[in-house]
């Protein structure tokens, strides 16, 4: 089946460095991918909506410079978080849309969800 | 306008016992619903889905829902609890004439004890 591969797992970094995060969709294409960080027991908050090609559109209060997001590809959303800092540690989950339709345009509103990716900033 | 409410943040049960998480929702289009499960530090896995056909759903791991339009709900439930079914429980809401607005629950802690 579909699968979304998300790396790194873990990344540890300093602050004031950039930490990049990538998420891949394996054996099918996805256009549109989404962006969510997850607080220690809470839901998942979407950041941002890549979308191939073209920019990516933020939620409201998501810093566009502080959490950069490129889908240059059909198969690969990055979200590059820059000059970290402590506050910004949390768990990071891509997820790729499931779509049906001949040429695969049609959203069913089903998921899926890369590992998640624990960022630690020092 | 969707919204969907989980009303338990965290439920305990005894292995073998029943499971029920609870989840209720609101939309004004016809809804597809969705319970994921994720475990520590994972991402999210889908347990089951509607999407207008059967309203009894099941799911993999023993897991089935019912969507019950009067009641706006979209309860989990499964006969018979086990060990590894301790996780986070998310359900989902989502138009199905606009499958970009997806909506998460808060999120149910389901704790098993031995």
């Amino acid at each position: 089946g579909a699968v979304v591969s998300q790396h790194p797992s873990w990344v540890i970094c300093k602050s004031g460095t950039s930490v990049k995060i990538e998420c891949r969709s394996l054996d099918f294409q996805a256009t549109t991918m989404f962006w969510y960080r997850q607080f220690p027991k809470q839901s998942l908050m979407l950041m941002a909506t890549s979308n191939e090609g073209s920019k990516a559109t933020y939620e409201q209060g998501v810093e566009k410079d502080k959490f950069l997001i490129n889908h240059a590809s059909l198969t690969l959303s990055t979200l590059t978080v820059t000059s970290a800092h402590p506050e910004d540690s949390s768990f990071y989950i891509c997820s790729a849309p499931k779509t049906s339709g001949r040429a695969g345009l049609a959203n069913t509103g089903e998921l899926f969800f890369g590992e998640g990716s624990r960022l630690t900033v020092l | 306008a969707q919204s969907v409410t989980q009303l338990d943040s965290h439920v305990s049960v005894s292995e073998g016992t029943p499971v029920l998480l609870r989840c209720n929702y609101s939309s004004s289009y016809s809804p597809s619903l969705f319970w994921y499960v994720q475990h520590p530090n994972k991402g999210l896995q889908l347990l089951l889905k509607y999407t207008s056909a059967a309203t009894l759903v099941k799911g993999i791991n023993g897991f089935e829902a019912e969507f019950k339009k009067s009641e706006t709900s979209f309860h989990l439930t499964k006969p018979s609890a086990h060990m590894s079914d301790a996780a986070e429980y998310f359900c989902v809401v989502s138009e199905r004439s606009s499958a970009s607005k997806i909506i998460f629950g808060s999120g149910t802690r389901l704790s098993i004890r031995p």
